[in-house]
């Protein structure tokens, strides 16, 4: 595709339930990450998939948080047990490798009520 | 631990002044630094590149420098426009291998006709 795709758009939860947020990288690029960023707060780091390599989890803020990348391409972060303070725009995006230009997709904006 | 800060946090100009955004960073061992634009409930376009080797980069109206010794850079804007209105997000790379963008939170540019 032209460039980073996100799915939904827009997400509204009920406290307790689980969710799925979807993310297609550019194609050919092996190096994916997703953020979060927060009312207020800047934009931070959740995981990073490069390639076949494991990934590197040191963002995700607790167990609840998981994500994982199927055939180097699509990624699914998934969110167990929402909790309000899991309320946030989370953001995918992917580079060509791990050092280059990291190009942003549109977000999903969480809502848990 | 790398720290991006940003200032000033938000800034309104009249249009076709010639503006000035900073950055600072605390820990000058970056592998690249990289400027974004995000509009209200978008996300982010990425604006300039600057490789750690490198003093500046331009792309039209815009002009990135990036002095690493003293852990700044500037994005210039000249010729300021309405459409300019946005945030924009300044984001280095550490150079340990794998690591993922750390973020400053932004300043939020208002340019009025």
């Amino acid at each position: 595709g032209a460039g980073v795709s996100q799915s939904p758009s827009n997400k509204v939860t009920e406290k307790g339930k689980d969710v799925e947020l979807r993310c297609d990288p550019i194609s050919g690029h092996t190096a994916l990450y997703w953020y979060r960023q927060s009312l207020g707060q800047g934009l931070e780091f959740l995981i990073y998939f490069q390639g076949n390599s494991a990934p590197d989890k040191s963002g995700l803020p607790s167990d609840r948080f998981s994500a994982e990348r199927t055939g180097g391409s699509v990624s699914t972060l998934t969110i167990q047990r929402t909790q309000q303070e899991d309320s946030a725009v989370y953001l995918c995006a992917s580079s060509i490798d791990r050092g280059n230009e990291q190009f942003f997709g549109p977000g999903t904006r969480l809502t848990v009520l | 631990k790398q720290e991006v800060t940003q200032i000033p946090a938000a800034l309104s100009v009249p249009e076709g002044e010639n503006l000035v955004l900073n950055c600072s960073f605390t820990d000058s061992a970056i592998y690249n630094l990289q400027w974004f634009r995000q509009d209200p409930g978008k996300g982010l376009t990425s604006l300039l590149l600057i490789q750690s080797s490198q003093r500046e980069q331009t792309s039209g109206r815009l002009n990135a420098s990036l002095d690493k010794s003293s852990g700044r850079s500037t994005l210039y804007i000249a010729a300021s426009q309405p459409g300019d209105s946005a945030t924009y997000l300044c984001a280095v790379r550490p150079a340990q291998a794998g690591t993922a963008l750390i973020f400053g939170k932004g300043t939020t540019l208002s340019v009025s006709s």
